[in-house]
């Protein structure tokens, strides 16, 4: 157990309305990772923090965006969601003290857009 | 741009039998991962690799890393039944800031009994 829970866990969602992943970790870790899982892609990184209010994006960030507000809690927003969003989103976290640390990650959000 | 090559991406084989799971990078990197995943399950950490001619076995596993040839090998002795599983390759792009991780599409491995 990694300590990070992701919610909610499945949703089905239309095409063009927000929609918000949560990540909640419980030990105070400063990297947090957002990912998404597709099949024959492997797993793409979309954005990431190195603290409160410090965030980047990843490889694929376009239609996401991001906030971090707590150190606990990373927030994945899609503000318009497309069926090409439609896949398994990953939390992960870093706990260690270097970001280039072992990456532990949470159980998936399976998102469905229609 | 950091490149992630696995193969084979799909491999059936039969208990007891060897074989060795390849990842290539294209680019250089302070260390490569390796993670399992069961089918509708999260990643698994399985082994990190820090330094060229790094070697790691846990069971009948075993990975290897040669960061000249920005090779790493996952070598599966004796295989049974509940190592089936997808395999990830991963590695992090030194470019500074929190760094990502760059995966491999993975390598979906049968053994059959």
């Amino acid at each position: 157990d990694a300590g990070i829970t992701q919610s909610p866990r499945h949703k089905v969602t239309e095409t063009g309305t927000p929609v918000t992943l949560r990540c909640h970790q419980t030990e105070n870790h400063r990297y947090m990772y957002w990912y998404r899982q597709d099949p024959g892609h492997g797993l793409r990184l979309i954005h990431y923090s190195y603290g409160v209010k410090d965030t980047d994006k990843g490889e694929v960030s376009d239609g996401y965006s991001v906030s971090r507000s707590k150190t606990e809690d990373f927030l994945l927003t899609l503000e318009s969601a497309t069926s090409s969003q439609t896949s398994v989103y990953f939390c992960a976290i870093s706990k260690g003290l270097e970001s280039t640390d072992t990456q532990y990650f949470g159980p998936g959000t399976r998102l469905t857009v229609l | 741009e950091l490149k992630v090559e696995q193969n084979p991406l799909f491999l059936s084989m039969q208990e007891g039998k060897n074989y060795t799971i390849y990842c290539n990078y294209s680019t250089t990197s302070d260390r490569l991962y390796w993670y399992r995943q069961d089918p509708g399950k999260s990643l698994e950490s399985l082994f990190v690799l820090l330094s060229n001619g790094a070697v790691k076995q846990e069971g009948r596993l075993m990975a290897s890393l040669d960061t000249k040839a920005r090779l790493s090998t996952l070598h599966i002795t004796a295989a049974v039944h509940d190592l089936s599983a997808t395999y990830f390759c991963a590695v992090v792009y030194s470019g500074g800031g929190a760094d990502g991780l760059t995966f491999g599409k993975g390598t979906h491995l049968i053994i059959q009994p």
